[in-house]
């Protein structure tokens, strides 16, 4: 069935430096990706998505890759804050066209002050 | 714009008791899904409404779980009666329309199961 792996599960970096999340996904047919942070005991939001026909999106200090043909995508942080620790989750869009996501079981992400 | 409402935010029961949750979708959105997060993994569909009409409800435990969205606009999930693995946050959130649109998630009710 449709399947999203998440890594790392766990996090750890010092503030100012990058973090990097990978997912990979099993559905060829998937053509959107976004990516959800959530902070404990609150809920998911959105931070930044994309879609197949893009290689690459970037907002700010944050940006997504995506290599269709390997099937796989990674969430890039850069210059990481104490405010950036949290949950991370990455989606994907089952090939059906309801819009079904498949989540990834999420990386928590500890920025060191 | 106000965003996804949910209710109650926290609910204690015990096993074999049932439990409803109330959702209220951003206005104008004609999706709406039911998602179960057990501690320390992803959300998961239960099930998803396209205005009060099922689209996929594969994952929904039918013999225990069941939901509504009679008018097009809120809805709610029931359990009953309920595990101890039912034990999780379940989210609601709401699209514009189904497909790859943004889904915009409430904060979750928090169900114990003793």
């Amino acid at each position: 069935g449709e399947n999203v792996e998440q890594h790392p599960s766990t996090l750890s970096v010092q503030e100012g430096d990058s973090a990097v999340i990978k997912c990979t996904y099993s559905d060829s047919a998937s053509n959107y990706f976004p990516w959800y942070k959530q902070e404990l005991g609150k809920r998911p939001q959105l931070i930044i998505d994309i879609r197949s026909n893009v290689g690459e999106k970037k907002d700010q200090r944050i940006a997504v890759t995506l290599n269709k043909t390997a099937k796989h995508f990674s969430l890039h942080i850069t210059e990481t804050q104490p405010e950036d620790s949290a949950v991370y989750f990455c989606a994907a869009y089952g090939s059906s066209n309801t819009g079904k996501l498949i989540f990834g079981q999420g990386t928590t992400l500890q920025v060191k002050p | 714009e106000a965003g996804v409402a949910q209710s109650p935010r926290y609910k204690i029961i015990e096993k074999r008791q049932s439990v409803a949750f109330w959702c209220n979708p951003i206005s104008g959105h004609a999706t709406l899904y039911w998602y179960q997060q057990i501690l320390g993994q992803g959300p998961k569909l239960l099930i998803q409404f396209q205005n009060n009409g099922v689209v996929d409800d594969s994952q929904l435990p039918k013999d225990r779980f069941s939901a509504e969205r009679l008018k097009g606009v809120d809805s709610t999930l029931k359990i009953q009666p309920a595990k101890l693995e039912d034990s999780a946050v379940y989210l609601c959130a709401s699209s514009f329309d189904s497909g790859r649109e943004t889904q915009y998630f409430g904060p979750g009710t928090r169900l114990l199961v003793l």
